[in-house]
């Protein structure tokens, strides 16, 4: 099956500080892809989707201003963290689709101390 | 809205013991439905799934039947091994919305040789 990347896998800040993850598609074209979070022991909510060319779109609730993404290519979109805080630690994926199958990133573990 | 409720884990079987996780879900119209899992260290992989009422999705061992009357879509196997070790998520996607994926909470699965 299709492969998405997603690096990197585990990331400690300091509160203050950006934090930026991304997501490569490496053997497909993506024109979307999918930036999901989850906090421990619950769903994966589904944050913003990430469309190539454009603009993001934003699920209610989430700040496009303090999660920040940037799809510039086919192959990669990113997912900056700004200004993060203790409440934002938590696990980070993101998905592709390929032939109507979703693809998903190992994931981020991001811990802002 | 819609939403996925599957059983809390942690699960923890002996070898060769009958596995199901309970998952039932709650949507409008005729969603497709998912089971994810995710191994040690890897990204959330397809495992099977049914997208009409009735079918039986189906992959190594494991079986899930799509029951509309129950809206549910139990995860089975008749026979688990250590290697089936991982956290399994219960998934749909809407009639409305093929590309939005809503997952249930994941249930961690662990297998003692």
């Amino acid at each position: 099956g299709a492969v998405v990347s997603q690096h990197p896998s585990r990331v400690i800040c300091k509160s203050g500080t950006s934090v930026k993850i991304e997501c490569r598609s490496l053997d497909f074209q993506a024109t979307t892809m999918f930036w999901y979070r989850q906090f421990p022991k619950q769903s994966l909510m589904l944050m913003a989707t990430s469309n190539e060319g454009s603009k993001a779109t934003y699920e209610q609730g989430v700040e496009k201003d303090k999660f920040l993404i940037n799809h510039a290519s086919l192959t990669l979109s990113t997912l900056t963290v700004t200004s993060a805080h203790p409440e934002d630690s938590s696990f980070y994926i993101c998905s592709a689709t390929a032939n109507t199958e979703a693809f998903f990133g190992q994931g981020t573990r991001l811990t802002v101390v | 809205g819609d939403s996925v409720t599957q059983m809390e884990g942690p699960v923890t079987l002996s070898e060769e013991a009958f596995l199901t996780i309970n998952c039932t879900y709650t949507a409008t119209g005729y969603p497709s439905l998912f089971w994810y899992v995710q191994y040690p260290g890897e990204g959330l992989q397809l495992l099977l799934k049914a997208t009409k009422a009735d079918d039986k999705g189906s992959n190594k061992g494991f079986e899930a039947t799509y029951r509309k009357e129950t809206t549910s879509f139990h995860l089975e196997k008749g026979s688990v091994q250590v290697s089936d070790s991982a956290v399994y998520f219960c998934a749909l996607t809407p009639s409305s919305s093929a590309s939005k994926i809503i997952f249930g909470s994941g249930t961690r699965l662990s297998i003692r040789p």
